[in-house]
């Protein structure tokens, strides 16, 4: 079963305008969740993480939202720059460490 | 400083042969990590490793995967049998402590692309 879903597999924004990338997940015990970024060839980078006990944790233009009730979490972007184009994964940890991926989105962001 | 390393980036393989994968963490992290990514999907979990040991092995599809790290630095993804199926991006990552406290951060490799033909 798919524990973390990211239902959106692309999104386009215009440059400066904000990006908003969801995750949803089932699973009440992961203890923190993170976001990375992948371009092409590339191994995945680590963007901005929060832990459950939070609601909000935020990084110059990165802000991550985490809804336990509604087990959704988010991360804005603003402003959005070209350079944020490229494929977004969503990311819980268990506890033990491995992490569960969604199935990740591709950002495309517009001059 | 050096981050994740892994060699070689691309591999073709004929089905049915054996293939070693090799991970060279960044210098100081305790704890590694293997992962499998296929086309259109997230990165799947593997094996992850703390220290020299095998913490948790539970992502390995079957018998046929099988890791080492015998000096808890360098790890190496031994695929034997091969089958089409294989064909993926195996990502490796590290992290300084493990899951001991706080989040722990993995940093990923570039990966290496598996082809079996």
């Amino acid at each position: 079963d798919q524990q973390v879903k990211q239902n959106s597999p692309s999104l386009s924004v215009q440059e400066g305008r904000i990006s908003i990338l969801n995750c949803d997940y089932t699973n009440s015990m992961f203890d923190y969740f993170l976001w990375y970024k992948k371009y092409p060839a590339e191994g995945p980078t680590f963007l901005i993480s929060i832990s459950s006990i939070k609601d909000k944790n935020e990084d110059g233009r990165f802000t991550v939202f985490l809804n336990k009730s509604a087990k959704h979490l988010s991360l804005h972007i603003v402003p959005s720059q070209p350079g944020d184009s490229a494929v977004y994964f969503c990311a819980a940890r268990k506890r033990g460490g491995k992490l569960i991926f969604g199935q990740g989105t591709e950002l495309s962001v517009k001059p | 400083g050096a981050g994740v390393s892994q060699t070689p980036s691309n591999k073709v393989t004929e089905k049915g042969k054996y293939v070693e994968l090799r991970c060279d963490p960044i210098s100081g992290h305790t704890a590694l990590y293997w992962y499998r990514q296929s086309l259109g999907q997230g990165p799947e979990f593997l094996i992850y490793f703390q220290g020299t040991g095998a913490a948790d092995d539970s992502g390995l599809p079957n018998d046929r995967f099988f890791a080492v790290r015998p000096e808890g630095s360098v790890s190496t993804l031994k695929i034997q049998r091969t089958e089409r199926g294989d064909s993926a991006v195996y990502l490796c990552a590290s992290s300084l402590t493990g899951p001991t406290s706080g989040v722990d951060t993995q940093y990923f490799g570039p990966g290496t692309r598996l082809t079996v033909l």
